[in-house]
């Protein structure tokens, strides 16, 4: 049972557009969601995150959005940047028990100069 | 501020041996837990280690152990290896006494099982 999805393997964008990746999570008790980056080799990067009770939150280039009736989050990177080109996950956590974060599969992002 | 470091970089094993990765969590991190990341798949939860206790742990077998030291770094320890255990094995810190949320992982240890 998938409770994090992250349903676009990829996406590809043009450098200085924006970039916009989307999660969807289907388990009511997730109170704290985080994106991370991911390149290869190396672990994942944490980037921005969000609670529950707030439905944005921006720091510098990234914006993340939550909408929790529709259980859903999405991230928005403006303007994009060729290094901004990795993997991006999005996950989720409950802030009940041991933070153990449930993980989407991932978007493949391209930044085409 | 010293970062999650992990050992080694690179494992090959063969089916049925035992293997033991080890963490070192971020300066002041009191909290360790393990991921496993297979191929074009997100990390999956294996454990949790809280003041050298196990505080939590995902859908993964006994075979699957692990511990935490007084100083907060950690060992996973995987025995009777299968194929399927090959992946890529992450290890995540933060500290539950600053209430932080956000884990920080280490580069992860590539275990290959043939």
């Amino acid at each position: 049972d998938q409770q994090v999805k992250q349903n676009s393997p990829s996406l590809s964008v043009q450098e200085g557009r924006i970039s916009i990746l989307n999660c969807d999570y289907t388990n009511s008790m997730f109170d704290y969601f985080l994106w991370y980056k991911k390149y290869p080799a190396e672990g994942p990067t944490f980037l921005i995150s969000i609670s529950s009770i707030k439905d944005k939150n921006e720091d510098g280039r990234f914006t993340v959005f939550l909408n929790k009736s529709a259980k859903h989050l999405s991230l928005h990177i403006v303007p994009s940047q060729p290094g901004d080109s990795a993997v991006y996950f999005c996950a989720a956590m409950s802030n009940f028990g041991n933070e153990k974060l449930t993980f989407g599969t991932g978007t493949r992002l391209t930044i085409i100069p | 501020e010293t970062g999650v470091t992990q050992s080694p970089t690179h494992l090959i094993k063969t089916r049925g041996q035992q293997v033991t990765l080890r963490c070192s969590s971020q300066s002041g991190h009191n909290t360790v837990s393990w991921y496993q990341q297979a191929l074009g798949q997100g990390p999956q939860f294996i454990f949790q280690y809280y003041r050298e206790e196990e505080n939590g742990r995902g859908n993964f077998p006994p075979r699957f152990s692990g511990l935490q030291f007084p100083n907060y770094s950690s060992e996973l320890n995987v025995n009777a290896l299968e194929l399927d255990d090959s992946a890529l094995y992450l290890c995540a810190s933060t500290s539950k006494d600053r209430l932080i949320n956000e884990q920080f992982f280490g580069p992860g240890t590539r275990l290959t099982v043939l």
